[in-house]
């Protein structure tokens, strides 16, 4: 079974600073996916950042980067210089191939760390 | 615009009624999935649906039932044999390919037992 942590349940930084969150995950896969969701106050979910398994490069999108440990199954989102709209829940999740080779959105999810961004 | 629409966006149900939550896509995906969202829990994954006229059980199936009579549409049933059923519920849908699948969400419905 896959199980994914998220060991920080709340956070908050200033605007303009950075801040770190935390994941684990256990998984006996060798191929996989995962994923940073948020979830803002409009609840809508909303991807973040992917970073496949397979590569050794950390994902970036522009303020967010990965920080991707593969050995020690840790995945953690960078947030650089922190925005109010960022104050949301962040999710942190985690996806396996079908055992056909495809991928199937069935995503495994942590309990999430609820983001504050203060003026 | 393509998307994922669930209505209603709040809804009330009484004690021992079924209800049903509607979750329909245009963006043309083969895959639909049920997550439930409760405080602190996270998302659990109730049923999924990778073709039209299959589905399959998630973790918290329980008390839950669904069909996938179209691709489009992907309706969940809140039977009364859910014991806990106030929560968040959110659809979304995904294409099934060899990689770089992402899952999109709909904006959810909140169900409250009244």
């Amino acid at each position: 079974a896959q199980t994914v942590t998220q060991s920080q349940p709340e956070m908050s930084v200033q605007e303009a600073e950075t801040v770190t969150l935390s994941c684990t995950y256990d998984t006996s896969e060798n191929n996989y996916y995962l994923f940073w969701y948020k979830q803002p106050p409009s609840r809508q979910m909303i991807l973040v950042i992917r970073q496949e398994a397979y590569k050794q490069q950390n994902a970036t999108e522009n303020r967010f980067s990965v920080n991707f440990q593969k050995a020690a199954k840790s995945f953690s989102l960078k947030i650089s210089d922190s925005q109010l709209g960022d104050t949301a829940m962040y999710f942190c999740a985690f996806m396996k191939p079908t055992d056909r080779g495809s991928t199937l959105g069935r995503l495994y999810f942590g309990r999430g760390t609820q983001l504050t961004v203060w003026p | 615009d393509g998307g994922i629409t669930q209505s209603p966006k709040y809804l009330f149900r009484k004690e021992g009624q079924n209800v049903t939550l509607s979750c329909e896509q245009n963006l043309n995906h083969d895959a639909m999935y049920w997550y439930r969202q409760d405080p602190g829990q996270g998302l659990r994954l109730i049923y999924y649906s990778q073709i039209v006229n299959d589905f399959q059980k998630g973790d918290i199936a329980e008390g839950y039932s669904v069909s996938r009579e179209k691709k489009e549409s992907f309706p969940l049933t809140v039977t009364s044999a859910q014991k806990n059923p106030t929560a968040f519920y959110l659809c979304a849908s995904s294409r099934i390919v060899t990689e770089n699948t992402e899952a999109f969400f709909g904006q959810g419905t909140r169900l409250t037992v009244v």
